[in-house]
């Protein structure tokens, strides 16, 4: 398998503009999970999906940010409008299922918001 | 909720050093473990899990052993690398979070000749 797949893998954009981050997770996997990188924060989860349903977003920081799932292939995280402390890595994680299974991350997509 | 505790870096080592990071973790339940290693410009990648207590997780000489008592995950290697540089995260996943796993803040290891 190709792993997790993310696009693109840099972003760079000028502020109040709208971004979207693009995710294929890993075949049979039924659990997407989207977080947020940065040496101030760290390691954020962002909201994660089950079947393509979300089911926690309690970590997405404002209404700017928005997450789909439209089938089990694809999903996004769109910021709209995107502002410079959005300024991050991006990544998208899958697995088969939970507890004993762990997460595969994809490459992560580094935007910088200027 | 639950929560990982890692110890704090950054830490430096010379190469063949023993490399000892603790963790430890406050559950609910009985969760499964995990560490994950992260390289420099790469996601994060599973390193060695562990699914219930006394389970020893191992891989390319990195071990760690489920502590139930101690509720804790610590990472061992007897002979550090310099290819071993990265961030290292200790997390677990399982009820009642099902679904989400809980990350520690992350340790990076720098491995000198």
């Amino acid at each position: 398998d190709a792993g997790v797949i993310q696009s693109p893998r840099h972003e760079v954009t000028e502020m109040g503009q709208e971004v979207t981050l693009r995710c294929k997770p890993i075949s049979g996997h039924d659990y997407l999970f989207w977080y947020r990188q940065t040496m101030m924060r760290g390691l954020e989860l962002l909201i994660y999906f089950n079947n393509n349903v979300p089911i926690d977003d309690s970590g997405m920081p404002e209404d700017r940010f928005s997450a789909k799932m439209p089938n089990a292939s694809f999903s996004t995280l769109k910021i709209q409008p995107s502002e410079p402390r959005d300024s991050a890595v991006y990544f998208c994680a899958s697995s088969f299922g939970y507890g004993e299974y762990e997460q595969y991350f994809g490459p992560g997509t580094r935007l910088t918001v200027t | 909720g639950d929560s990982v505790t890692q110890m704090e870096g950054p830490v430096t080592l010379s190469e063949e050093a023993f490399l000892t990071i603790n963790c430890t973790y406050t559950a609910t339940g009985y969760p499964s473990l995990f560490w994950y290693v992260q390289y420099p410009g790469e996601g994060l990648q599973l390193l060695l899990k562990a699914t219930k207590a006394d389970d020893k997780g191992s891989n390319k000489g990195f071990e760690a052993t489920y502590r139930k008592e101690t509720t804790s995950f610590h990472l061992e290697k007897g002979s550090v690398q310099v290819s071993d540089s990265a961030v290292y995260f200790c997390a677990l996943s399982g009820p009642p979070n099902a679904g989400k796993s809980t990350f520690g803040d992350g340790t990076t290891l720098t491995v000198k000749p």
